[in-house]
């Protein structure tokens, strides 16, 4: 069973305005880690933003922030005042286990962010 | 502080031939991974090594591919012989060897392996 949906391929989005790109998970371990990645054209992967399982509060990073849905297994990045630069694809990932054993990311298949003028 | 570097970033071969993928990961990380994307699907794990040891080769999807990570420092991912569907983009990340969940990869920009 895949463990983490983008069930949106590509978006658009105008300059300036806020986006909400989707992610749900599925894991039964109690901890775990979500992340979200940025691909530009030039292909390097770009950490973006965290968020633990056991955080009360939703991560915020500058322009973006994360919507952490736990009941609902959700994880949704929203990006404010959106940027042409912004324009890139999109990746959500988890990591299972608190420590020791946390190592491999899962990734889901990613969502292309166009901003427009 | 240079980021994590791969080479070659792009490869055209032909089925039946050898490619080599070679990662330097940031100086000083112990994880090192390597992960592929075939086209429009998800980034899947491939393994894991910690230091120069294999950790996690469960994604390894079958004994054409070899890693390896001599000396713990750079990696090199062997596909001998290459079929038509080991093309994609081959990634390799490392990170700090704290083992904990909010451990953070540093991506290379990939390889790009088309086999023909």
């Amino acid at each position: 069973a895949q463990k983490i949906t983008q069930t949106q391929p590509g978006m658009f989005v105008q300059e300036k305005e806020a986006v909400t790109l989707d992610c749900t998970y599925d894991t039964s371990d109690p901890s775990y880690g979500l992340f979200w990645y940025k691909q530009p054209s030039s292909g390097e992967m770009i950490f973006l933003i965290y968020q633990g399982s056991y955080d009360q509060q939703n991560a915020t990073e500058g322009r973006y922030s994360l919507n952490f849905q736990k009941a609902r297994k959700s994880a949704n990045l929203v990006i404010s005042a959106s940027q042409l630069g912004d324009s890139a694809m999109y990746f959500c990932a988890m990591r299972e286990g608190l420590t020791g054993t946390a190592s491999k990311l899962t990734f889901g298949t990613g969502t292309r962010l166009q901003v427009t003028l | 502080e240079a980021g994590v570097t791969q080479f070659p970033s792009h490869s055209v071969i032909e089925k039946g031939q050898t490619v080599t993928l070679r990662c330097d990961p940031i100086s000083g990380h112990d994880n090192l991974y390597w992960y592929r994307r075939v086209m429009g699907k998800e980034i899947k794990f491939l393994l894991h090594f910690v230091k120069e040891s294999k950790q996690d080769e469960s994604g390894m999807p079958n004994n054409r591919f070899l890693a390896e990570r001599t000396g713990g420092t750079y990696s090199t991912l062997k596909v001998q012989p290459a079929e038509l569907e080991d093309s994609g983009v081959y990634f390799c990340a490392s990170s700090l060897s704290t083992g904990i969940t909010n451990e953070k990869l540093f991506f290379g920009s990939g390889t790009q392996l088309s086999v023909l």
